[in-house]
């Protein structure tokens, strides 16, 4: 089975705390992604990554880095926690597959709280 | 940019009743469509997907999705829910072009009455 791990459940920090948040997938996938999960806004993705050390920007972007320097770890950064990025984090990874013929396969999530 | 829209936020049903989860995705070439579940508590998994063949796909625990391209539709089917479906569900597409994005709709949260 695929596993996609992701180190906290639960994270409470402190607005202007630099954040880490780490995933790790254990199947040798090529790509991994960052998603914030807010209600009523389904998934968001933030950063994807399609190789070690090469990113892409998603859809919100902003206030986020992330760090991919193995194939099998892949870090989202929050530069500077606000109160509005308090929310649910997904990690997942796929392989690219032929035409994106793949499908993606997801940690359980961590919930961050910034206050 | 693509999209994928799922318009019914909540859906509250009865056991047994039928239930159809409406998606629409707005790209007019080739993509890849999924359909993930959320339980209470549990990761995203998927429940089933399609990439090209019949148009209509079955997947895990009774559900099935059409697939119907001239209306840039993938509904999502069961025909008797148990209370044990309940949980959030999503909608997402692949684009052809991409390759690896996963583009998802905003989710429908489905409540099962007992």
């Amino acid at each position: 089975d695929v596993k996609v791990t992701q180190s906290s459940r639960y994270l409470v920090k402190r607005t202007g705390e630099k954040v880490f948040l780490e995933c790790v997938q254990d199947m040798d996938h090529e790509n991994m992604f960052w998603y914030r999960q807010d209600p009523g806004l389904g998934l968001r993705l933030i950063y994807f990554s399609y190789d070690v050390k090469m990113k892409e920007k998603g859809d919100i972007p902003e206030g986020y880095s992330v760090s991919r320097e193995k194939k099998e770890r892949f870090s989202l950064i929050l530069e500077s926690a606000s109160t509005n990025q308090t929310s649910m984090y997904l990690c997942a990874s796929s392989n690219p597959g032929t035409g994106g013929r793949t499908e993606a396969f997801f940690g359980q999530g961590t919930r961050l709280t910034v206050v | 940019a693509q999209s994928v829209s799922q318009h019914n936020h909540h859906v509250i049903l009865s056991e047994a009743a039928s239930l159809e989860l409406g998606c629409n995705y707005s790209y007019g070439g080739t993509v890849n469509l999924f359909w993930y579940v959320q339980y209470p508590g549990q990761h995203l998994q998927l429940l089933l997907k399609y990439f090209s063949g019949d148009p209509l796909v079955k997947g895990i625990k009774g559900f099935e999705a059409e697939f119907i391209k001239s209306k840039f539709s993938f509904n999502l089917r069961k025909p008797s829910v148990q209370w044990s479906d309940t949980a959030e569900y999503f909608c997402a597409v692949i684009v052809y072009s991409s390759a690896s994005k996963i583009i998802f709709g905003s989710g429908t949260r489905l409540s099962i009455r007992p």
